[in-house]
């Protein structure tokens, strides 16, 4: 079983839905990230949290440290957010700040 | 551009062929990471550098793969004698300490 979990795998959406892509983990960690990554393979930090939730723009993530999971929202879903969302947490047991990540979940918005 | 960088973007080689890959971090950062990324899969972590110092390895990290960060500034990741399953997206991370990590667009290796 793998540390990092994220479902769906695949999501498909209209435009202007709102969608949740969920991340649960196993292990003690001591922040998780939430990436996102287009094709052709550049990655893009989207949000570093360790408690609670933030926001940017259309997006939000929010985390549970008791149950161990997190959630990225997108509000007013647009073709442009089509891509693949990637979960990674630091744990807490390993040294320095090196990243577990889950699989990812391929985003496609239809307009 | 003052992101991350990589060079090059695409590696073709054949098998047993040597391969090094470079990375740029942002000036000021002085963490740098190297994850690697088959199809498909999220990226892994192979090791990473606080300044000069090489503080992690993973046990993918084989004795056929190198990388150094001789001035605490660029790194370099080699491969030796490559085998078809070292086909991968290569992806290099740079951070201030623990705070967010910034990446590169990646070097994709096709061994054939």
């Amino acid at each position: 079983k793998n540390e990092v979990e994220q479902s769906p795998q695949n999501l498909t959406a209209q435009e202007g839905e709102f969608i949740t892509i969920n991340c649960s983990y196993s292990v003690g960690i001591s922040a998780l990230h939430w990436l996102q990554q287009h094709p052709g393979g550049g990655i893009v930090s989207l949000f570093m949290l360790s408690s609670g939730k933030k926001k940017h723009g259309r997006l939000i993530a929010t985390i549970n440290i008791q149950e161990k999971h997190s959630s990225l929202h997108i509000t007013a879903s647009h073709p442009r957010d089509s891509a693949v969302y990637i979960c990674a947490v630091k744990v807490t047991e390993t040294s320095g700040s090196r990243l577990t990540f889950g699989e990812g979940t391929q985003l496609t918005v239809n307009p | 551009d003052t992101g991350v960088s990589q060079d090059p973007r695409h590696k073709i080689t054949k098998r047993g062929q040597n391969v090094t890959f470079r990375c740029d971090p942002i000036s000021e950062h002085n963490r740098l990471y190297w994850y690697r990324q088959t199809l498909g899969q999220g990226p892994e972590f192979l090791t990473y550098f606080q300044n000069e110092a090489q503080l992690e390895k993973s046990r993918l990290l084989s004795d056929r793969f190198s990388a150094e960060r001789p001035k605490g500034s660029f790194s370099t990741l080699e491969i030796q004698r490559t085998e078809q399953g070292d086909s991968a997206m290569y992806l290099c991370a740079s951070s201030i300490g623990r705070d967010i990590q910034y990446f590169g667009a990646g070097t994709r290796l096709s061994v054939l």
